[in-house]
């Protein structure tokens, strides 16, 4: 089975920041990659599919990139709404996710 | 607009069985799968299972073979996850979520407890 590692686990920054979150997969899968927010008491909000390409309405300071066994999330100019947890997903007739990263407020 | 809309709250004992729903609204039913998802207390999205509402073709976690299987019906737009043979490990928000690859809609979330 293919696992999905992200790092870190807990991410503390502060609003305006830009944040890196790192997704990486035990074995190449191409761009089958997806990232979620959560917040608490919420269901799980899709943000990127396809490593890099925006679900509806998520805003532009989201985005997603990499292929193979390396992803990355990157947050722009951290707003106080982006205080969550993130998740990366990977796809292929199976679904893995990653073991999530909190971003918290420093 | 795409709705997902689970049933309610489940108080189960240790051995028993439950049954969740999913009732699907605002596209055609047939044209995407429907994945369960659960998320136990402070604990991180565990895929559970897929199914196809197309063909009613499914695919379970290796973990859960044998525990649990999931069904649609289609006169509802409705799909059934049901899981057998409960215990504690297995409370949980149980979430359902529409994706042929990506998830893009979910369901409000089931919150199952197994307790004695």
């Amino acid at each position: 089975d293919i696992q999905m590692t992200q790092s870190p686990s807990i991410l503390s920054a502060s609003v305006g920041d830009t944040v890196t979150i790192t997704c990486r997969a035990s074995q190449a899968i191409g761009d089958w990659l997806a990232w979620y927010q959560q917040k608490p008491g919420n269901a799980p909000k899709l943000l990127i599919y396809k490593a890099s390409i925006f679900h509806s309405g998520v805003p532009s300071r989201f985005s997603g990139s990499g292929s193979g066994t390396e992803f990355t999330l990157t947050i722009r100019s951290l707003q106080p709404d982006d205080f969550a947890t993130y998740y990366c997903q990977h796809y292929n007739n199976m679904w893995t996710f990653g073991q999530g990263t909190k971003v918290e407020i420093k | 607009q795409v709705q997902l809309v689970q049933s309610g709250v489940e108080v189960k004992k240790p051995g028993a069985s439950v049954k969740v729903s999913c009732k699907a609204s605002g596209y055609t039913f047939t044209t995407y799968g429907i994945s369960w998802v659960r998320q136990a207390p402070g604990q991180g999205l565990e895929w559970l299972g897929w199914i196809s509402p197309f063909n009613g073709n499914a695919n379970y976690a290796q973990k859960l073979q044998g525990r649990v299987t999931m069904t649609t019906d289609m006169s509802t737009s409705t799909v059934y996850m049901e899981m057998r043979s409960l215990t504690s490990d297995d409370t949980a928000m149980y979430y359902c979520a529409r994706g042929l690859a990506e998830f893009d809609f979910w369901g409000q979330g089931t919150l199952v407890t197994v307790s004695s």
